[in-house]
């Protein structure tokens, strides 16, 4: 069964901060693996999928890298800015038909001015 | 391009009452569909999810039901309500055919 661990748990920055979020995953039998943000009581937005091909990703001031074989992947934010303030939430998406995602309890941050 | 509708957004209802939750998909055909749940406080439960038309598994044995009469359209039921069912429940779909993840906007459901 799959588990996933996301450190830190929470993160309180000033603005401006470069950001490192962890991801850990116990199956590296994976498909993909997928970076989403969830704010308070909205749905998850994706920000980054990764496939099991590729070893980073990126878009805008976010990055993402994958290491398969140690279960293991990275979100990277620059430069954080107040609006970046949510839960970010890390998904390894499984192989066979069903490809079910498994999420961590995700890492809720704050971006203060 | 792809949507995916989720209703109501919110519901308050009371315990012993039926629940009906229904998500729709436009843009895609024979696409993967999931209901998640997250508790307060907790993180996202995979409930059930279903590759095609009739075609559901359960991922924990709960109070909860769902259907899938139609090609895009999923449907979370229950035919009475405990306490412990509130929560918000996410609808998602993948299409087959490619990689990702789209959530719906969820539905913030508080059994009283």
């Amino acid at each position: 069964k799959q588990e996933v661990t996301q450190i830190p748990a929470a993160l309180s920055v000033p603005e401006g901060e470069n950001l490192v979020l962890n991801c850990s995953f116990t199956d590296s039998a994976i498909y993909n693996l997928q970076w989403f943000r969830q704010d308070p009581g909205k749905g998850l937005t994706s920000l980054l999928l990764i496939q099991s091909s590729q070893r980073e990703q990126t878009s805008g001031r976010l990055n993402a890298s994958l290491d398969k074989s140690s279960g293991r992947s990275t979100l990277y934010i620059a430069a954080s800015q107040p609006g970046d303030s949510a839960t970010y939430l890390c998904a390894p998406i499984g192989t066979g038909t069903a490809s079910k995602l498994t999420f961590g309890t995700g890492t809720r941050l704050q971006v203060t001015l | 391009s792809q949507t995916i509708h989720q209703w109501p957004a919110t519901l308050v209802q009371p315990v012993g009452s039926p629940l009906s939750l229904e998500c729709t998909v436009e843009g895609t055909s024979n696409p993967n569909l999931y209901w998640y749940r997250q508790a307060a406080g907790r993180g996202l439960q995979l409930l059930f999810y279903s590759v095609g038309i009739g075609q559901i598994s359960s991922e924990v044995p709960q109070n909860l039901s769902a259907s899938r009469p139609q090609d895009r359209q999923f449907i979370l039921s229950s035919k009475k309500l405990l306490l412990s069912d509130s929560g918000f429940y996410l609808c998602a779909w993948r299409d087959t055919g490619a990689y990702g993840y789209t959530f719906g906007s969820g539905t913030r459901l508080t059994v009283v």
